[in-house]
């Protein structure tokens, strides 16, 4: 039983175009992130919802949106893909609204590549 | 502002030596100190967490960390590593605000 999934593993892409990733958990969790991390495997917070709302947005081109249509999903639409996007996308997810001090579990990541 | 600064950036040990991963941190509270890791092609897995009482805690696969105040430091510690340990191990400090923020990561290569 996958705990954080998402979808697709792999995404490659050419500048310009608009895509999504998908991120579902099965934990029950009310709080989910997600993080990029670059080619040299520095991961930084993206953004974090509790319950289906905002909670961090740090500082992120706006053309980054994330949707939450409920607790158990946060999907990530990028828009007009540069190729400084390219990246591993991760989501994760903690129990309450101090993520800081829950466990935050982790999926197994998107490969994004822009071409 | 915070921060954290793993010193290493790849480490190599032979199978059955012990291991030492470094992790220094700056934050103006009582931090809240992680060690995760990371298998290839694999996302984050939480080894071991410190958030206050016992400054030695244990965690899975016969990992722990000494959290020192005085030196500002989490390291992880194994006694004796495994072929399987090979990854990347990120330390994290996680502050009031409800986020985490990563070390740069500490490859770890194990020889047989």
């Amino acid at each position: 039983d996958t705990a954080v999934s998402q979808t697709p593993k792999y995404l490659v892409t050419q500048m310009g175009n608009d895509k999504s990733i998908k991120c579902e958990q099965n934990l029950g969790h009310d709080t989910m992130y997600w993080y990029k991390q670059d080619s040299k495997k520095f991961l930084k917070i993206m953004f974090s919802y509790n319950n289906k709302e905002l909670i961090i947005n740090e500082t992120v081109p706006n053309r980054f949106s994330p949707k939450s249509p409920d607790k158990a999903h946060l999907n990530l639409h990028i828009n007009s893909l540069e190729l400084g996007d390219s990246a591993v996308y991760f989501c994760a997810s903690s129990l309450g609204t101090s993520g800081s001090t829950d466990t935050q579990y982790f999926g197994p990541g998107t490969r994004l590549t822009v071409l | 502002a915070q921060s954290v600064t793993q010193p290493d950036i790849h480490i190599t040990v032979s199978e059955g030596a012990s291991l030492e991963l470094r992790c220094n941190y700056s934050y103006g509270a009582t931090p809240y100190l992680f060690w995760y890791v990371q298998s290839p092609g694999q996302g984050l897995q939480l080894l071991l967490k410190y958030f206050s009482g016992d400054t030695l805690v244990q965690g899975i696969k016969g990992f722990e960390a000494e959290f020192k105040r005085s030196q500002s430091s989490f390291n992880l510690r194994k006694p004796s590593v495994h072929w399987s340990d090979a990854a990347e191990y990120f330390c994290a400090v996680g502050t009031h605000t409800d986020k985490l923020i990563f070390g740069t990561g500490t490859r770890l290569q194990v020889f047989p």
